[in-house]
């Protein structure tokens, strides 16, 4: 079955620079991966995703790139802001969605 | 986007005893759902998957007894942990797909923390 690496656990970066999250996954069937952001004690949100036919996607300060060869995807957060810090979760899709073990980001002032 | 309510968003029961939560979708029609469960500082592990009139599928690991899944309507699934323990406390989280797949989006419910006392 599918397996989904997420690296770093915990992530510190200084408010307004970039902050980069990695995933690689193990299925090369796997055809969706979303991004979700869980703030504290309450349900994910999807803030980004991408499918397999496509190698890089940008919503304002968020970007997520796809490499099928490596079988590896990105999040990338520019111009990071307070409301930034939270756990983002990565995700892989085959037949069932897959998560990583999740990062969390702290936004230092 | 598509909303997924969950009832209760807390429940604190003794040992022993049955807890229901509800999973809806309130404003389109899920044909399948998903129950996930997430431990403290950890990752949703997918528990089982639910479409509307039968059977659920569950994960490698999740005691079909234990939880016990009815997805009676499209708008509707239950989850229910049978004769819970303090080991069952954690964080449950349902979500609803449109499609007969999770390749579209999935809606996730508020979550309902469970504590077994």
């Amino acid at each position: 079955g599918e397996n989904v690496e997420q690296h770093p656990s915990t992530l510190s970066v200084q408010e307004g620079d970039s902050a980069v999250i990695k995933c690689t996954y193990s299925d090369s069937a796997s055809n969706y991966f979303p991004w979700y952001k869980q703030e504290l004690g309450k349900r994910p949100q999807l803030i980004i995703d991408i499918r397999s036919n496509v190698g890089e996607k940008k919503d304002q300060r968020i970007a997520v790139t796809l490499n099928k060869t490596a079988k590896h995807f990105s999040l990338h957060i520019t111009e990071t802001q307070p409301e930034d810090s939270a756990v983002y979760f990565c995700a892989a899709l085959d037949d069932k969605i897959i998560f990583g073990k999740g990062t969390r980001l702290h936004i230092l002032p | 986007g598509a909303v997924v309510s969950q009832h209760p968003s807390r429940v604190i029961c003794k040992s022993g005893t049955s807890v229901k939560i509800e999973c809806r979708s309130l404003d389109f029609q899920a044909t399948t759902m998903f129950w996930y469960r997430q431990f403290p500082k950890q990752s949703l592990m997918l528990m089982a998957t639910s479409n509307e009139g039968s059977k659920a599928t569950y994960e490698q690991g999740v005691e079909k007894d234990k939880f016990l899944i009815n997805h009676a309507s499209l708008t509707l699934s239950t989850l229910t942990v049978t004769s819970a323990h303090p080991e069952d406390s954690s964080f449950y989280i349902c979500s609803a797909s449109t499609s007969g797949s999770s390749y579209n989006e999935q809606f996730f419910g508020p979550g309902t923390r469970l504590t077994v006392l």
